[in-house]
Parts: C-alpha cells; sequence; structure tokens
C-alpha cells in the first residue's frame, strides 16, 4: 500500500485553467503538507495542515486554495493557471509537533502551456 | 533569505568512495536535521536525521556528522555504489513547527 498517493502524477493544462490536484494518507498522520519542487529542484513548503485545519500558508498567491475534508486528505486547487506555475507538487504527511520525519508523495509534475 | 545552504551542487565519487555533502543553517531554533534522497521521478525519502544532543549519527553506510557551534552538518556516505546516484537534500526545521526547510540539493553520481 502507497502511504502518501496522489493523483494525477501528470497534469499538461493551458494558461488560465483550474486545476486540482488530490493527495491521501494512510499512515494516520496528523500534518499534511504541500512542497513546490521547481525546475531547478528547489523544494519549498507552501501549506501545511493540522487535523484539518490550515496552519501554515508561506506567501502563495491565492490562487492556490488548499482543502483538508477529513485528516487523510488534502487537495490543491489552483486557480486561473499561469506560466510560472510549471512544476512538481509534493503532498507530505507526518505526525505533527516533534514527530518531523515527513513521508513524501510521488509528486504530480505540472505543466502550463 | 536562504536558511540553510548546501555544497557541493553536484558531486561525481568513484564506486567504493566516500561521497561528503555539506550544509549550513543560520537559524539556532532549529533542532531536527534530516537528509532526503530523491531519484528521478519519485518524492524525497528520508534517509537519516539528527537532533543537535549528538555529534554523530550512523545508519549502515550512511552517517551523519552536526557542529552545533559551527552550525554546520554533513552527510558521508561511505562505500558508495552506483545505486546510491540520486539527488541528496539537507533538511531542518523546529520543534512543533514541523515544515522542512531544504538546501538546494547535491546532484550525486557514483561511477561504476
Amino acid at each position: 500500500d502507497t502511504a502518501v498517493s496522489q493523483t494525477p502524477k501528470y497534469l499538461v493544462t493551458q494558461m488560465g485553467n483550474d486545476k486540482s490536484i488530490k493527495c491521501e494518507q494512510n499512515l494516520g498522520h496528523d500534518t499534511m503538507y504541500w512542497y513546490k519542487q521547481d525546475s531547478k529542484k528547489f523544494l519549498k513548503i507552501m501549506f501545511s495542515y493540522n487535523n484539518k485545519e490550515l496552519i501554515i500558508n508561506e506567501t502563495v498567491p491565492n490562487r492556490f486554495s488548499p482543502k483538508s475534508p477529513d485528516k487523510a486528505h488534502l487537495n490543491l486547487h489552483i486557480n486561473s493557471l499561469e506560466l510560472g506555475d510549471s512544476a512538481v507538487y509534493f503532498c507530505a504527511s507526518s505526525q505533527g509537533g516533534d514527530r518531523t520525519e515527513a513521508f513524501f508523495g510521488q509528486g504530480t509534475r505540472l505543466t502550463v502551456v | 533569505q536562504q536558511q540553510v545552504k548546501q555544497s557541493p551542487q553536484s558531486l561525481i565519487v568513484q564506486k567504493g568512495g566516500i561521497s561528503i555533502i555539506n550544509c549550513a543553517y543560520e537559524n539556532t531554533a532549529f533542532d531536527y536535521f534530516p537528509w532526503y534522497q530523491q531519484f528521478p521521478g519519485k518524492g524525497p525519502a528520508l534517509l537519516i536525521a539528527i537532533r543537535p544532543d549528538v555529534s554523530e549519527k550512523k545508519e549502515g553506510r550512511f552517517t551523519i556528522s552536526f557542529n552545533k557551534s559551527a552550525k554546520q552538518f554533513s552527510l558521508h556516505i561511505m562505500d558508495s555504489q552506483p545505486g546510491d546516484s540520486a539527488t541528496y537534500f539537507c533538511a531542518a526545521s523546529k520543534s512543533g513547527y514541523s515544515t522542512l526547510t531544504f538546501g538546494k540539493g547535491t546532484m550525486l553520481l557514483v561511477s561504476p
């Protein structure tokens, strides 16, 4: 069983479209995250959710809206996609607090054309 | 502001050699320092991690050395193998604030 799974793995879309990426974890963790990896492979935190509540929003444009229907799911919706949004988006989860071991999904490669 | 600086950007090591990757951090509130390994097309996977109450941690061929006064930590891969070829990321986080601040990554190539 995959611990953190994301869908889709690849997403190609036109500028201006709206798209969503889904994430599910079966580890029973309390905290979930979205990270963005740019073309130079730099990984940066976007959002952190703990028990369905937003904890951290790291200066991400408000076109990005995370939604957590329950503790095991954290989806990322992106409105009005721009060329600069092209990147690999990783979902991750951890137990939270001092238990900081984070487990990452396989990533979603988003290409905006 | 780059809070975790990683070097080198890329590294080529012969099979059987020692790979060494270095990181330096600025924020003294960081108290958890993991290393992640990422293969192409995959997500980062936790390799080994250390907290500042110890100066070294070893797991198999992988060792973290930690120097609290210098605010530096490094990953040593002993007897490097071609299967170790990947991108390695150091990271840091603070207790109770579990998001990770990553270094920029090191692309390691172990030649046969």
